[in-house]
């Protein structure tokens, strides 16, 4: 079974911290995906990659920016997290197209 | 840009019973994917079934199919024999052929489905 994993389930910043958020993936997949999900507003995609040290900005990068050096691991990364940044982020990786198995999540709380 | 609505914020429906989830997608292309994911109270977001664009027959996965009609970009899924652990939010997912394995998909905002005993 694909495992994909992310560093916390919870965690709680203050304003203008810079924050990481980890995810790992085990079965080789090229590609990898950070969404961020919010009451009302489903899932939206904030970046993705579909190499090592490759990105792409989703939907809604503003305030984001990632990292991918190794191909198992991607890495979220909020400069200076802003209270309007709490919210749960999902990790999602994909081999094939189209299916993405995704992380339990990080719920995020900037206070 | 493609869309995806779905119109129920929360379903309920008795234990044993079948209940149909409705989903509506806008795009301009041709060959596409289309999914439910369901998310239990845990998080775990979990693939429940996929349709692709191009096959007329409807998906099915156990209890849970799919009514899916392109002319009218409406992709419904219904739960047969609902049981307590089909509770969770319903997703969903629409992914463009043509993003080669490295687009994301964009979703619906949700249904939350709730199971009564």
């Amino acid at each position: 079974d694909v495992k994909v994993t992310q560093s916390s389930r919870y965690l709680v910043k203050r304003t203008g911290e810079k924050v990481f958020l980890e995810c790992v993936q085990d079965m080789d997949h090229e590609n990898m995906f950070w969404y961020r999900q919010d009451p009302g507003l489903g899932l939206r995609l904030i970046y993705f990659s579909y190499d090592v040290k490759m990105k792409e900005k989703g939907d809604i990068p503003e305030g984001y920016s990632v990292s991918r050096e190794k191909k198992e691991r991607f890495s979220l990364i909020l400069e200076s997290a802003s209270t309007n940044q709490t919210s749960m982020y999902l990790c999602a990786s994909s081999l094939v197209l189209n299916e993405q198995f995704f992380g339990p999540g990080t719920r995020l709380t900037v206070l | 840009a493609q869309t995806v609505t779905q119109s129920q914020p929360e379903m309920s429906v008795q234990e044993a019973e079948t209940v149909t989830l409705s989903c509506t997608y806008d795009t301009s292309e041709s060959d596409y994917y289309l999914f439910w994911y369901k998310q239990p109270p845990s998080r775990q977001m979990i693939l429940v079934i996929r349709q692709e664009a191009y096959k007329q027959q409807n998906a099915t996965e156990n209890r849970f199919s799919v009514n899916f009609q392109k002319a009218a970009k409406s992709f419904s899924l219904k739960i047969s024999d609902s049981q307590l652990g089909d509770a969770a939010m319903y997703f969903c997912a629409y992914f463009p052929y043509s993003g080669g394995g490295a687009d994301g998909l964009t979703f619906g905002k949700g249904t939350h489905l709730i199971i009564q005993p």
